[in-house]
């Protein structure tokens, strides 16, 4: 009865390639959210979307294209990795984009 | 949004009460305090927000001043399983960014034996 989940848990993958991470809420929620955690602990948004339609981008690179299919699904896509994209990218949800935000339990990616 | 200050690290003895403190000497009138906490490698989780009054559920307590520019969360008898970082966040509401969470640099709580 996972509330959020993600996958991969762990990625490793090599410069220039191309990666997916998925993440899927059952709460019913109407907003979706990624964030990037790195190597110094500091937990940034990327992206939220909301039924489907996206809400924020923080001056993420275009490297990086949120998919949204349904309201219950968030997928994000990477172009092109990089070694600074190295970092853990938690998934989160709410009810709407005023209500409080559950995360899911990460995706630790490694880009050699 | 307001930005947070809170103390880098503290410990707390087990069974003991953990009063962690936050500053928010700019908060405005609709934002909100919320608290997450993260326990080593995994996601944040979500333990309590209020506005002005106390509030009070089944993991914490939050008392937030009578001015609102600072709070506290108190984990009233704390395990060894809530040595976490401690995230305080002022959140606005009705906002076109209500929904963005600013995470500082939170409070590394150490709970011991």
């Amino acid at each position: 009865d996972t509330a959020v989940s993600q996958t991969p848990k762990y990625l490793v993958t090599q410069m220039g390639n191309d990666k997916s991470i998925k993440c899927e809420q059952n709460l019913g929620h109407d907003t979706m959210y990624w964030y990037k955690q790195d190597s110094k602990k500091f937990l940034k948004i990327m992206f939220s979307y909301n039924n489907k339609e996206l809400i924020i981008n923080e001056t993420v690179p275009n490297r990086f294209s949120p998919k949204s299919p349904d309201k219950a699904h968030l997928n994000l896509h990477i172009n092109s990795l990089e070694l600074g994209d190295s970092a853990v990218y938690f998934c989160a949800s709410s009810q709407t984009e005023e209500d409080t935000q559950y995360f899911g339990p990460g995706t630790r990616l490694t880009v050699l | 949004d307001a930005k947070t200050t809170q103390p880098p690290s503290m410990d707390c003895a087990e069974g003991r009460a953990a009063n962690l403190p936050c500053n928010h000497s700019t908060i405005s009138g609709n934002e909100y305090v919320y608290w997450y906490r993260q326990i080593h490698s995994q996601g944040p989780q979500y333990i309590i927000h209020g506005l002005k009054n106390n509030e009070t559920n089944e993991m914490a307590s939050l008392i937030i001043t009578e001015d609102r520019k600072s709070s506290t969360l108190i984990l009233p008898h704390a395990t060894l399983r809530d040595t976490a970082v401690y995230y305080c966040i002022v959140r606005g509401q009705n906002t076109g960014t209500a929904s963005k969470l600013t995470f500082g640099t939170g409070t590394r709580l150490q709970v011991t034996l």
